[in-house]
């Protein structure tokens, strides 16, 4: 079983829509949740962590549900720019850092 | 500017033929380290490197050899590729643990093995 999955989706939605991606991991004892962001053909960068109680940045949210081992993220009132790749994080031990394979977001204008 | 650099960006190469990726980042992290990302695969930790000269396995690291001999620094040796190791290639950077701070990527190298 993989550490992290996700759904490699391609998501298809039109601006201004509202979309959700849900990311599963494995192992109970994950101390550490983020979301990556990778555009095509470049390098990921941190989109935000992933916090206990929820967080929300701007038109981002996430959130952890821990007894069911999912984290997710929401993405509000959809911009063309948010066409990217998604990628789920997980910190679990001391270094052991598990990326998800990502779920393809694309914004139709 | 803060940023992790890698060379060569894209490379083609032949089996068996030793080739060395470099990496170098200039906001004095602790922490480094090399994953490949194959599509359907995700990202897979290579090697890290907890500080200078302190170096360990991460998922895949057969067929790879690092070293840290120097902050700044942690390049990435294929001492014998194989088409199996064809791969899009990023370091990365972070202050400290894997998980307790961002990690700062490189822009990657596209590795082709013949």
């Amino acid at each position: 079983r993989k550490e992290v999955e996700q759904d490699p989706g391609p998501f298809n939605v039109p601006e201004g829509a509202t979309v959700a991606f849900n990311c599963t991991y494995s192992n109970s004892a994950s101390q550490s949740f983020f979301w990556y962001r990778q555009d095509c053909r470049k390098e990921p960068k941190l989109l935000m962590s992933v916090y206990s109680s929820g967080n929300e940045d701007g038109r981002f949210t996430a959130q952890l549900n821990r007894a069911s081992q999912y984290i997710s993220l929401l993405i509000r009132d959809s911009k063309l720019s948010d066409s990217a790749t998604y990628l789920c994080v997980v910190l679990t031990g001391a270094n052991n850092l598990f990326f998800g394979t990502g779920t393809r977001l694309t914004v139709i204008p | 500017e803060a940023q992790v650099t890698q060379n060569p960006r894209y490379l083609i190469t032949v089996t068996g033929k030793k080739l060395t990726v470099t990496c170098s980042q200039n906001m004095n992290h602790e922490y480094m380290s090399w994953y490949r990302q194959d599509p359907g695969l995700g990202l897979r930790q290579i090697y890290y490197s907890m500080n200078v000269e302190v170096t360990d396995k991460g998922d895949v690291p057969e067929g790879y050899k690092v070293s840290r001999k120097e902050k700044r620094n942690f390049p990435l040796i294929l001492e014998s590729p194989s088409p199996n190791q064809t791969s899009l290639y990023f370091c990365a950077s972070s202050f400290q643990l894997a998980g307790a701070s961002e990690q700062f990527f490189g822009p990657g190298t596209r590795l082709t093995v013949l």
